[in-house]
């Protein structure tokens, strides 16, 4: 157990719709990650929040959003959903922003499927 | 659970032998690296690390070697399990920029 917690497990939804992810982190970690995983795609960063605020972003689509939260943790907003979008999900925090030494950990993921 | 990466790289072993498991990577400007593990179903598990600084990490029963030189990343497990079946990223970072995850290898260990 890595201590990253994230809800739901599994969600299935139509496409159109807007789906919300939720992610504790680790104790005491104070950044927090967003992944995707597809099938063709691989592990592809999606964005980073550390202490409340946005770090870093990388291949996220407008139609996603994430916030942190005051008490670390994190939402993430998937609308409009497409087909496409069908993935598994990853969370995963870690204690600093610095990523030099520092482990990310990984939740056991949200799979999400668009019909 | 699930499973995903249907079409990545696999290297099958039998149980007892020892795995090699490879990662290239194209910055030359990463400085830290990372191995995880995933099971079926599961988050990526971390492994080990190594920083730019170093060639060569153990842990228990896991070695991480890095060449700067040709830019490649090896994972070697030894005397592989049962358990030890999983797909592998390498993940790199540089300049404590985001985390990048390599493709990821299916190891299988038959019995």
């Amino acid at each position: 157990d890595s201590g990253v917690t994230q809800t739901p497990k599994h969600l299935i939804t139509a496409t159109g719709q807007r789906v919300t992810l939720r992610c504790s982190p680790r104790s005491g970690d104070l950044s927090v990650y967003w992944y995707q995983q597809s099938l063709d795609q691989g592990l592809q960063f999606l964005i980073q929040y550390y202490n409340g605020e946005e770090r870093a972003k990388g291949n996220i689509l407008e139609r996603f959003s994430a916030q942190q939260f005051p008490d670390l943790h994190s939402e993430l907003n998937l609308s409009s959903l497409e087909l496409g979008d069908s993935a598994l999900y990853f969370c995963a925090s870690s204690l600093w922003t610095d990523l030099g030494g520092n482990t990310i950990y990984f939740g056991e993921g949200s799979w999400l499927t668009v019909v | 659970g699930e499973s995903v990466g249907l079409h990545l790289p696999t290297l099958s072993v039998q149980e007892g032998d020892n795995s090699i498991i490879n990662c290239a990577y194209s910055n030359s400007a990463s400085d830290y690296f990372i191995w995880y593990k995933q099971e079926s179903g599961k988050g990526p598990q971390f492994i080990i690390d190594i920083r730019s600084n170093m060639d060569k990490r153990q842990g228990q029963r896991v070695t991480v070697l890095l060449n700067k030189t040709v830019k490649h990343l090896s994972l070697q497990i030894a005397a592989t399990q049962p358990g030890d079946s999983a797909v592998y990223f390498c993940a790199e970072t540089a300049n404590n920029n985001d985390m990048r995850f390599g493709a990821g290898t299916r190891l299988t260990v038959k019995p």
